[in-house]
């Protein structure tokens, strides 16, 4: 099983600002994703991250606002770029390879103020 | 598109009661099918998997059985106890696993002593 670490785990920032969040795997992935979880609401899928490429948006989800690295298969990046109180989530990243299932990092609560 | 249906919560049970978590789906073609769970404070966690009709995923006491004919992937467990207290996600993939994943809207269970 691949381990998944996130940081920062939780952050509070300024309306405005904007917060990187890396997401790290402890082994090769083929996929990697980024999801958003709202207060009390299920995942959403953000984007899929593409390994020396740009990233592929969901419907409602832009590159200016989240824009996405993926130097390598290892590690994955994830801005959220002049936030407002409503980018209040949870930031979860997750990978896995071929047939396998999907493993979820810790996850990173933002809060804005 | 690919949807997840899932049972609004909360749900509250007392301990030794017997669970039941509904999930149905709408998906093109043969989509793997899973059970995720939150606990307090942390990130997701694969439950149980189901990647084709019929098959029954099971871990920790609690199952799920894939039903092409009925589309529904219900989680079943038959004596809960106060550490089962978490969040459950119902979610399908499209591409039989660590594609992206479309979540259910989750639902959070109380176990009380």
């Amino acid at each position: 099983s691949a381990v998944i670490s996130q940081k920062p785990s939780r952050d509070i920032c300024q309306r405005g600002t904007s917060l990187t969040i890396q997401c790290q795997v402890d082994s090769q992935v083929t996929m990697m994703f980024w999801y958003r979880q709202q207060p009390g609401q299920s995942l959403t899928l953000i984007a899929t991250a593409n390994q020396g490429s740009e990233a592929t948006y969901e419907s409602g989800f832009v590159i200016d606002k989240f824009p996405i690295s993926r130097p390598n298969l290892t590690f994955s990046t994830l801005t959220v770029s002049n936030m407002s109180p409503e980018d209040s989530s949870i930031y979860l990243c997750s990978g896995g390879q071929g047939r396998a299932e999907a493993f979820f990092g810790q996850g990173t609560r933002l809060t804005v103020v | 598109g690919n949807s997840v249906t899932q049972m609004e919560g909360p749900v509250t049970l007392s301990e030794e009661a017997f669970l039941t978590i509904n999930c149905t789906y709408t998906a093109t073609g043969y989509p793997s099918l899973f059970w995720y769970v939150q606990y307090p404070g942390e990130g997701l966690q694969l439950l149980l998997k189901a990647t084709k009709a019929d098959d029954k995923g099971s871990n920790k006491g609690f199952e799920a059985t894939y039903r092409k004919e009925t589309t529904s992937f219900h989680l079943e467990k038959g004596s809960v106890q106060v550490s089962d207290s978490a969040v459950y996600f119902c979610a399908l993939s499209d591409q039989g696993g660590s594609e992206k994943l479309v979540f259910g809207k989750g639902t959070k269970l109380t176990v009380n002593p």
